[in-house]
């Protein structure tokens, strides 16, 4: 059974850096294949996908934010960390941490965490 | 940056067949995905691969996909199909993206 859970500030001031934390069970992130990658939503706003990191520590993100994310694993710890820099309060959103299937190229989300709603405002 | 452009709302009455559109240049050789977002849930997939269902989900629930265009139909919609739709796909680049949305209303 995967399953994924999110963790971390629930309230961030602009211009801080937001770290959260994926932690999962019931698969492997030194399996090939497998991937996890974050989704955020604003409120009443649409999905927007943000990063993915594959077993192999490749690493792809969104264009438009590229510049400020950082995402990395730790496999012994079954976690996977998403850092954004320079936060606004139009990144205030639902982050969600999801398990990647299919394959390496066109890979999709099957198992989502909960999501964590992050706030920013001073 | 590609796009994945769908209706922001659709409207059915019970037992009808719903059809939600979703559209994108690279669809002719990527596969589409259709996420389900009940209020206050996290997203859950429903067809994968273009016309794939997983296990779990209702039959009444198929996908397709033609040249520039996905289509996710629900036939015979029921109340508790009532959500928003989300399709999602990767561009040439390996980026993933997700569509606008689409509201279903049954009533």
């Amino acid at each position: 059974q995967i399953t994924l859970k999110e963790s971390g500030p629930t309230l961030v001031k602009p211009t801080q850096t937001l770290t959260l934390t994926c932690t999962f069970s019931g698969f492997s992130l030194s399996t090939s294949g497998v991937g996890v990658g974050w989704i955020r939503q604003p409120p009443g706003k649409a999905l927007e996908w943000l990063a993915l990191i594959y077993w192999n520590d490749d690493k792809r993100y969104s264009p438009s934010l590229k510049s400020r994310l950082t995402i990395t694993k730790d496999t012994s710890k079954n976690q996977v960390v998403l850092t954004m820099t320079n936060m606004d309060p139009v990144d205030t959103a639902t982050y969600y941490c999801a398990h990647s299937g299919g394959s390496y190229s066109e890979g999709y989300f099957d198992y989502w965490g909960q999501g964590t709603l992050v706030t920013v405002s001073s | 940056s590609y796009e994945l452009t769908q209706p922001p709302s659709v409207s059915v009455s019970p037992g009808q067949t719903a059809r939600i559109t979703c559209s994108g240049d690279a669809l002719p050789k990527k596969y589409a995905y259709w996420y389900q977002q009940k209020s206050g849930q996290a997203p859950v997939l429903v067809i994968y691969e273009d016309s794939k269902r997983p296990s779990g989900i209702p039959e009444r629930f198929s996908g397709s996909s033609s040249g520039t265009m996905a289509t996710l139909t629900i036939s015979g919609a029921q109340v508790e199909d009532e959500a928003d739709y989300y399709c999602y796909s990767t561009d040439s680049s390996g980026n993933r993206i997700f569509g606008g949305g689409t509201k279903l209303t049954v009533l």
